[in-house]
């Protein structure tokens, strides 16, 4: 069975710090999301990663895929208040591409 | 906006009864997927359809079915509701342009079982 394990799963951060989350899973996998979600409100694409060593940045988030190590990482640079949010790994298990199973996720919360 | 519609956004009902929860996928997408989403299980995948075919089951309860109807459109179909079945459930949908590989997740129907 997949599992996937995010880490930390409380993290505040101050603003203008720089931080990473960690995405761990326990089976063969090519395909991650990261997904970002408000309190109350719908998940927001921000990353697909499709292969080893995948590498995607978008402002001050960047996340890359370890296909061998199994690992995931979404790194946050330079917070700023608006980043705070909830933060969810997700990853393809199985044939169906829509399968996702996701990480716990992370809390964030970024202080002036 | 993600394009993927859900109906209705808040429903609250009593144990025992049975709801609908309707989604519309974005414009070309012709995979529709269901999830849950509660404070105790985290997200969990439900079921998937392709094209009004059955593809790929998760953790989807008996009490649980759903469909997806020529015009693409999906419904989840939640019976002899317990107080468990609270939760949050969305719809997502794949498969048409603007990056395929992408999943789009709609705002979500929050069911209350009282």
């Amino acid at each position: 069975e997949l599992k996937v394990e995010q880490n930390p799963l409380f993290l505040s951060m101050q603003e203008g710090k720089n931080y990473t989350i960690y995405c761990n899973y326990s089976t063969t996998s090519d395909r991650l999301y990261w997904y970002r979600q408000d309190p109350g409100k719908s998940l927001e694409s921000l990353f697909v990663l499709l292969s080893n060593g995948a590498v995607k940045q978008e402002g001050r988030l960047m996340a890359s895929l370890d296909t061998k190590a199994r690992l995931s990482t979404l790194h946050i640079t330079a917070a700023v208040h608006d980043l705070s949010a909830t933060y969810f790994c997700a990853v393809v298990g199985g044939t169906s591409y829509g399968k996702l199973t996701f990480g716990q996720g992370t809390i964030l919360t970024v202080h002036p | 906006d993600s394009g993927v519609t859900q109906t209705p956004k808040h429903l609250i009902t009593a144990t025992g009864q049975r709801v609908t929860l309707r989604c519309s996928p974005r414009s070309g997408d012709l995979s529709v997927y269901w999830y849950q989403q509660s404070l105790d299980q985290g997200l969990q995948f439900l079921i998937q359809y392709y094209n009004g075919e059955e593809r790929a089951k998760g953790n989807i309860l008996e009490r649980f079915s759903a469909q997806q109807f020529p015009d693409l459109h999906s419904e989840l179909n939640l019976s002899s509701l317990e107080l468990g079945d609270s939760a949050l459930y969305f719809c997502a949908s794949s498969g048409g342009q603007g990056g395929r590989h992408t999943i789009y997740f709609g705002e979500g129907s929050w069911l209350t079982v009282v």
